[in-house]
């Protein structure tokens, strides 16, 4: 089982729809987790960031972390084509930690 | 403020030819890092460093160097190219370990097709 699983898509929605991204984790030891936007020929961008199980809102950005189910979640709500990236789940284990776990990507597409 | 600046944007290269990706961040950022990303995968890290002189390997660096001989510069040497090597290269920083939360900026990345 890979560490990080995220589905890769692609997703297309209408402009104006609420978008579900996840990603699942396996090891427990994970406690940071972070959404990366992507804009195509772009390097990654942090979104938001979160460590405990709950929500976190930014904006339209809702990130939703349950730790008991390692299930991860953004939710973008009043979708823009704006938001049209490939977004990117990163998990670290802890405080002392270098190293990111990136989950594959999610190529969103958001119609006018 | 620039950032994190990458050079080259594109590059081809023969196989077994060597080059050198250039990186260099002016943020007086300690930490310093080089990704690799496959289409379709997500971002593998090849070598990091947590200040000047001080360098270790990530999860994939075979086939790869750095060196820091400066908090600014952390340049990524090729030696003896492969088609396996073919991918974009991202380097990137941050204030201090990613694990407290600390952003990672990332550079615009560097395309590299070994041929």
């Amino acid at each position: 089982q890979k560490e990080v699983e995220q589905d890769p898509g692609p997703l297309s929605v209408p402009e104006g729809a609420i978008v579900s991204l996840n990603c699942t984790y396996s090891n427990s030891a994970f406690q940071y987790f972070m959404w990366y936007r992507q804009y195509s020929r772009k390097g990654p961008e942090l979104l938001m960031y979160t460590y405990s199980s709950g929500n976190k809102e930014d904006g339209r950005f809702t990130a939703q972390v349950d730790k008991s189910s390692k299930y991860i979640s953004l939710f973008i709500r009043d979708s823009q084509p704006s938001d049209s990236a490939t977004y990117l789940c990163a998990i670290t284990s802890g405080a002392g930690s270098y190293q990111l776990t990136f989950g594959k990507g999610t190529k969103l597409s958001v119609i006018p | 403020n620039a950032g994190v600046t990458q050079t080259p944007k594109f590059r081809i290269l023969k196989i077994g030819q060597s080059m050198t990706l250039q990186c260099t961040q002016d943020m007086n950022h300690n930490y310093m890092y080089w990704y690799r990303q496959d289409p379709g995968m997500g971002l593998k890290l090849i070598y990091y460093s947590v200040g000047a002189g001080i360098t270790d390997k990530g999860e994939v660096p075979n086939g790869y160097n750095v060196s820091r001989s400066t908090t600014e510069d952390f340049p990524l040497r090729l030696e003896l190219a492969a088609p396996s090597q073919t991918s974009v290269y991202f380097c990137a920083s941050s204030y201090s370990r990613t694990g407290t939360g600390n952003t990672i900026y990332f550079g615009e990345g560097s395309w590299l097709t070994v041929v």
